[in-house]
């Protein structure tokens, strides 16, 4: 059971785009709908920000999005703001019923 | 409005059994839509899932922990635990506890625990 790819660090200004990606296989991130993704403050837990591929929860807000593409998903998130800042994490159920997570992305506002 | 929080040593001797508790308030643990996890993060690190108990006592483990976990359930006190055994250096993590929520297509965890350290050091 591998952790899903995610590049170490991602940088955007502030009002800016910009999206994540996530790599997985065809036995997890491949999957119908099985991805999501968490966004964690330093020093604080990790909170669900996209649930099924592009579900937000509620509360969280339309700024972020996700989509997938085969085995690749991707969160993005849209008018950056200094809030954002932070580390994102993507997870994925697979076939085998087993949980992955990915191996984070560091997201800084520049 | 559902909060968890966990409960243990902060220390814990190599070759020992770690043992967690988390306390669910605000909802019932016995509520058969959701799976109570265990997540846990070494410093600096990324996520890793432990595993996860259904109200009926059926778990999931992650392979690579399988052999040394047990997570169980005590529904009169609204609580679950982690015992991870024969533990080394490379267990100290961040463990938090979580609900999980399953649709059938995917599983993700909210709310979470703060998370408490544990470290393995004689």
């Amino acid at each position: 059971q591998s952790a899903l790819t995610q590049p170490a660090s991602v940088s955007g200004s502030p009002g800016q785009s910009i999206t994540i990606s996530c790599t997985g296989t065809s036995s997890d991130v491949g999957l119908y709908k099985s991805v999501s993704w968490y966004q964690q403050h330093p020093g604080k837990a990790p909170k669900v920000m996209i649930y099924e591929v592009s579900n937000r929860p509620s509360g969280v807000s339309n700024r972020f999005s996700g989509s997938k593409s085969g085995n690749t998903a991707s969160l993005t998130i849209s008018g950056l703001q200094a809030e954002d800042e932070a580390a994102y994490y993507c997870s994925s159920y697979g076939s085998d019923s087993a949980l992955v997570f990915g191996t984070g992305t560091m997201v800084t506002v520049l | 409005q559902v909060q968890l929080q966990e409960s243990g040593p902060g220390l814990v001797k190599p070759s020992q059994t770690l043992s967690l508790t988390c306390t669910v308030s605000g909802g019932s643990i016995s509520n058969n839509n959701y799976y109570w996890s265990w997540i846990r993060q070494p410093a600096g690190k990324g996520l890793e899932w432990v595993g996860y108990i259904y109200s009926s006592g059926s778990t999931n483990y992650n392979p690579s922990l399988e052999s040394r976990v047990t997570i169980s359930i005590d529904a009169s006190k609204n609580q679950f635990s982690l015992e991870l055994s024969s533990v080394t250096a490379a267990d100290t993590a961040v463990y938090y506890c979580a609900r999980g929520t399953y649709s059938g297509y995917d599983f993700w965890f909210g709310p979470w625990g703060q998370g408490t350290l544990v470290t393995v050091s004689s």
